[in-house]
């Protein structure tokens, strides 16, 4: 078993979906967690932390559930410019950070 | 020099040859990181160093190489490529093991 699990799609949903993605842990021991986003191979860049409270910026929430090892990014109104891939990462400790595979997203007119 | 700096952008390179990816950082972050990428992979660490002066292997160290001689620079050598070692190359830091990384923009290497 992959240590971080993540569907990878692909997700084709029109503009205006609300579009959800989870990714799933294996050490419960985790201690940081991140949501990334990539664009035709570019490097990945941060979208958000990840915390057991939630956060939200716009139209992006991310939640964390410790209890069921898994954490989730929801996008609320889908625009053209949302498709990229989204990349989990998690973090154990300073040297031990593992990325899900991706889950692709394309939004369409 | 703002964020992060890989070279080369890119590289053709023949097998058995030697080759160092370099990897700069100007945000005085502690921890650095060098994965690969390849295509149903997803990103694989290779090295990495949680301070100037120490470093670490990752999920796929063999045939790879660092050094951490200052906080700024993480150079990636590859003593004798192989065609398996055809990739994207992307180096990384963070202020600290758990904080997000920031990275490059990535070498891509072809071994021939």
């Amino acid at each position: 078993r992959k240590e971080v699990e993540q569907d990878p799609g692909p997700f084709n949903v029109p503009e205006g979906a609300t579009v959800a993605f989870n990714c799933t842990y294996s050490n419960s021991a985790s201690q940081s967690f991140f949501w990334y986003r990539q664009d035709c191979r570019k490097e990945p860049k941060l979208l958000m932390s990840v915390y057991s409270s939630g956060n939200e910026d716009g139209r992006f929430t991310a939640q964390l559930n410790r209890a069921s090892q898994y954490i989730s990014l929801l996008i609320r109104d889908s625009k053209l410019s949302d498709s990229a891939t989204y990349l989990c990462v998690v973090i154990l400790n300073a040297g031990k950070s593992t990325f899900g595979d991706g889950t692709t997203l394309t939004v369409k007119p | 020099i703002a964020g992060i700096t890989q070279a080369p952008t890119s590289q053709i390179l023949a097998a058995g040859r030697r080759m160092t990816l370099r990897c700069t950082q100007d945000m005085r972050h502690n921890a650095m990181y060098w994965y690969r990428q390849d295509l149903g992979l997803g990103l694989r660490l290779i090295h990495y160093s949680n301070t100037a002066g120490t470093t670490g292997k990752g999920e796929v160290p063999d045939g790879y190489s660092v050094s951490r001689a200052n906080t700024d620079d993480f150079p990636l050598t590859l003593a004798s490529a192989v065609p398996s070692q055809t990739s994207v190359y992307f180096c990384a830091s963070s202020q600290q093991g758990g904080s997000p990384l920031h990275f490059g923009n990535g070498t891509r290497l072809t071994v021939t």
